[in-house]
């Protein structure tokens, strides 16, 4: 099955740094979402994108929807030690949801 | 308000046992949806159900797994004579009609 091309795989920074992820497909979405996961969790959303162009916000959080509807970003400012976790991007198409690889996010004390 | 309960957290099976999965949907939610995913993978999509339908099976595999959601009663993801390949953390979602899901936090299957 497709899945989707994200990077970085993983990411160690410190604590207050920003962090950006992004997304490719060679298909199109019509919505796209941005998931976190801790070990032993299933996956939680943190935000949802339903517009080409689209950029929103959830406190330190900011994702855009990619004008060829192919392409998504993640921002986290500020980062802090609960940030840590698998982040995924999803793009939805009707009812199915395709999962990207994943970012792993580590805080350097 | 209790979110998605799926059921047991975790589950060992010998290879050729049966394994069943159970996902108890959000209240007033009537569709599920179950995805498998493998060590240091994402989310696979397996199969999209409502109430006594199944909707989109495509990616469950030919053989040896089934899913249904009964009238009454949790949604069951069934694996039939389970091979070590099957070892995987299932999730359920479900969602009502805005398409929006809600995770379950799996079940982890591991087959010795």
């Amino acid at each position: 099955g497709q899945q989707l091309n994200q990077s970085p795989q993983s990411m160690f920074i410190q604590e207050g740094e920003d962090v950006s992820m992004n997304c490719t497909s060679s298909s199109i979405f019509n919505t796209w979402l941005w998931y976190k996961q801790e070990p032993g969790e299933g996956p939680v959303l943190l935000i949802a994108l339903y517009k080409a162009g689209e950029l929103t916000s959830n406190g330190r959080l900011t994702a855009q929807f990619g004008i060829t509807r192919k392409d998504s970003f993640l921002n986290i400012s500020a980062s802090i030690p609960s940030d840590v976790g698998i982040y995924f991007c999803a793009g939805q198409w009707d009812e199915k949801l395709t999962f990207g690889t994943g970012t792993r996010l580590t805080i350097i004390p | 308000n209790a979110g998605v309960m799926q059921n047991p957290r975790h589950l060992v099976r010998r290879r050729g046992q049966e394994a069943r999965l159970r996902c108890s949907p959000m209240k007033g939610h009537s569709h599920v949806y179950w995805y498998r995913q493998l060590p240091e993978e994402g989310l696979k999509f397996m199969v999209y159900l409502q109430k006594e339908n199944i909707i989109d099976e495509s990616g469950m595999p030919k053989e040896r797994f089934s899913a249904e959601f009964p009238k009454e009663g949790p949604s069951i993801l069934r694996i039939q004579q389970v091979v070590r390949g099957d070892s995987a953390a299932y999730f359920c979602a479900s969602s009502p009609r805005d398409r929006s899901y809600t995770f379950g936090s799996g079940t982890r299957l591991t087959v010795v």
